[in-house]
């Protein structure tokens, strides 16, 4: 079945610094990719989609310039978290469609725990 | 318009016995409705998953009833286990853009 591979899983970093996590489609290429953010015990907020070879598409609220995605191939995207400050810690997850099926068939990664101190 | 409200948000089973978790929506663009299965620090993994011109679909013990004319949607865990504690999640998306996620529901069965 289409793995989405999700790297690094857990990331300590200090404030003011910035942390890159990266989402890999493994046996299937796709052209969008999800990522969400998710705190203790409540459901999953979409932040961005992604799609390969042009700008994310950013949700209402969250901040481009923080929140920096990149989608240069049909199987990685990436999400930087730029000068990461304690409220950035949470759980993001990334989703990724493959291109091609009607695209339905939505693969989410295992998640990684971001705690900036 | 575009949420989809999930009940209850948490739910204690005995074990073999049947775990019921209920989604409702608004949008009648609305044309996938997956469930997803959460275990802590893990990403949700897929259950099953239903369109809207099917009323009913089973997969193992995991069966989805849909009701289009009442805009609902329910997950049924049939001869629930211990190992299905975890926190489920329905959602909702339409032209295969950006799911919409339930609250969540957080599953305890009891052995």
């Amino acid at each position: 079945g289409a793995v989405v591979s999700q790297h690094p899983s857990r990331v300590i970093c200090k404030s003011g610094t910035s942390v890159k996590i990266e989402c890999r489609s493994l046996d299937f290429q796709a052209t969008t990719m999800f990522w969400y953010r998710q705190f203790p015990k409540q459901s999953l907020m979409l932040m961005a989609t992604s799609n390969e070879g042009s700008k994310a598409t950013y949700e209402q609220g969250v901040e481009k310039d923080k929140f920096l995605i990149n989608h240069a191939s049909l199987t990685l995207s990436t999400l930087t978290v730029t000068s990461a400050h304690p409220e950035d810690s949470s759980f993001y997850i990334c989703s990724a469609r493959p291109t091609g099926t009607g695209g339905y068939g939505y693969t989410f990664g295992s998640g990684t725990r971001l705690t900036v101190v | 318009q575009q949420q989809v409200k999930q009940s209850p948000q948490s739910l204690i089973v005995q074990k073999g016995g049947i775990s019921i978790i209920n989604c409702a929506y608004e949008n009648t663009a609305f044309d996938y409705f997956p469930w997803y299965q959460q275990f802590p620090g893990k990403g949700p993994a897929l259950l099953i998953a239903i369109r809207p011109d099917v009323s009913e679909k089973k997969e193992g013990r995991f069966t989805i009833s849909f009701n289009k004319s009442a805009k609902q949607f329910s997950l049924h865990i049939m001869d629930s286990q211990p190992g299905d504690s975890a926190t489920y999640f329905c959602a909702a998306s339409m032209g295969g853009n950006k799911l919409v996620f339930g609250a969540g529901t957080i599953l305890r069965v009891k052995s």
